[in-house]
């Protein structure tokens, strides 16, 4: 099983709400990804939990708030976003010693109006 | 460090004809290779991944990539292209940091298929 879940599937938020988005594997992956896709781009790394502590913040501005409560979940939590957020959030997991590949879920379309 | 560079943004190719999808890497470790698929509006899909054992690496639905170091060369090919093959291929280096994996991805390929 090499699944990893996201809920929702789409969201549409505005710009004073507050929202979380769920990552979930039970893989028994320790390290989880959050990545941040816009059209036609590669995905763009966010954050790292690495044994469920934050590990890589590649600057993400504070509106993004990530927590990782136990090895099998991963949230992003959102809170006045801006309409240029809107874009496809991706989570993934990897084996920390055993594999080095990232298993992607389906993601998050995210509309900020 | 390290890189890995898409030549081709877009490739077209008849339905039942080869692919191929050209992708060269740069890094100061020995690396791990992946290529993934990505379908309009959903998730990355790894078809293959390469990490030092044999260097042909099959795939999923009928993918190949062969890693030639010489070359700094993980091109990505299927001898007969289906309809259901047209979406975005990335190319992806990476390698372990202390407990997590870090990725440097390609710009991407987008692949037509023309029936």
């Amino acid at each position: 099983d090499t699944e990893v879940t996201q809920t929702p599937k789409h969201l549409v938020m505005g710009m004073t709400n507050k929202k979380s988005l769920k990552c979930e594997q039970h893989m028994g992956h320790r390290a989880m990804y959050w990545y941040k896709q816009k059209a036609k781009k590669p995905p763009e790394l966010m954050f790292v939990y690495s044994y469920e502590k934050l590990s890589i913040n590649e600057s993400v501005p504070s509106r993004f708030s990530p927590e990782c409560p136990n090895s099998s979940l991963l949230n992003l939590h959102l809170h006045a976003l801006q309409p240029e957020d809107s874009a496809l959030y991706l989570c993934a997991s990897s084996h920390p010693s055993t594999s080095d590949t990232q298993y992607f879920g389906p993601g998050t379309r995210l509309t900020v109006l | 460090a390290q890189s890995v560079t898409q030549l081709d943004s877009h490739v077209s190719v008849s339905e039942g004809t080869p692919v191929l999808l050209r992708c060269n890497y740069s890094s100061s470790y020995s690396p791990s290779l992946f290529w993934y698929v990505q379908h309009p509006n959903k998730g990355l899909q790894l078809l293959l991944k390469y990490t030092s054992a044999a260097t042909l690496v099959k795939g999923i639905n009928g993918f190949e990539a062969e890693f030639k170091k010489s070359e700094t060369s993980f091109h990505l090919t299927k001898p007969s292209a289906h309809m259901s093959d047209a979406a975005e291929y990335f190319c992806v280096v990476g390698r372990n940091s202390g407990g997590y994996q870090k990725v440097t991805f390609g710009t991407g390929t987008k692949l037509q298929v023309i029936p």
